[in-house]
């Protein structure tokens, strides 16, 4: 079983509607959850980290963590054209700092 | 801060040449982390330094590679000799150790293609 897992899509979705994009990890004592988001050609762009349950709000973006389940979560509410990109799961496994990548999951937004 | 800073950008090499890829880090940050990324494996850590200290290196992919930080503000990764099955997007990024807290910010990378 892979560490960090995410459905590789593409997710596609049109404009203003709700994207949810997930990811599963291996390790229960993991801490620490980020998402990163890449742009075709650039580097991984950190959007949003989580590390404890429930949901963490920052404008369109809400992460959703469930330790129990082993599971994270990224909304983006009133989904762009401009937001889509691959969306890459990021998880420090076992109580490290040391960030594990998920494949990441290519999300297209139609107008 | 300007941020994490590789060069060179872009790398074209021959198969067989040594090539050296460069990182600046973070001022302040005191882990640094190698990454490769391509299609087929999408991204792996290769190695990461801890006060300029090499922690793991069980991802380097073979002995052909090898990474050194010789201060706080540079660190190299260098592949002896190249071949085409290195012809990835590598990656550098620093992240510093506050609790939880440990957000790693990437570099803009280096493309690499070994003919």
């Amino acid at each position: 079983q892979k560490e960090v897992e995410q459905n590789s899509g593409p997710l596609s979705v049109p404009e203003g509607a709700i994207a949810s994009l997930n990811c599963t990890y291996s390790d229960r004592v993991s801490q620490s959850f980020f998402w990163y988001r890449q742009y075709s050609g650039k580097s991984p762009e950190l959007i949003m980290s989580i590390y404890s349950n429930g949901d963490k709000e920052d404008g369109r973006f809400t992460a959703q963590l469930n330790k129990a389940s082993q599971y994270v979560s990224l909304l983006i509410r009133d989904s762009q054209p401009s937001d889509s990109a691959t969306y890459l799961c990021a998880v420090n496994i076992g109580g490290s700092y040391i960030p594990t990548f998920g494949r990441g999951t290519s999300l297209i937004v139609h107008p | 801060d300007a941020g994490v800073i590789q060069s060179p950008r872009h790398e074209v090499t021959e198969m067989g040449q040594e090539v050296t890829l460069r990182c600046k880090p973070i001022s302040g940050h005191d882990y640094l982390f190698w990454y490769r990324q391509t299609m087929m494996r999408g991204l792996e850590l290769l190695i990461y330094f801890n006060n300029n200290v090499p922690i793991d290196d069980s991802g380097m992919p073979e002995d052909r590679f090898s990474a050194k930080m010789p201060n706080a503000s540079f660190s190299t990764l260098k592949i002896q000799p190249s071949e085409p099955r290195d012809s990835a997007v590598y990656f550098c990024a620093s992240s510093y150790h506050q609790g939880a807290g440990t957000e790693a910010f990437f570099g803009q990378g280096t493309r690499l293609t070994v003919v």
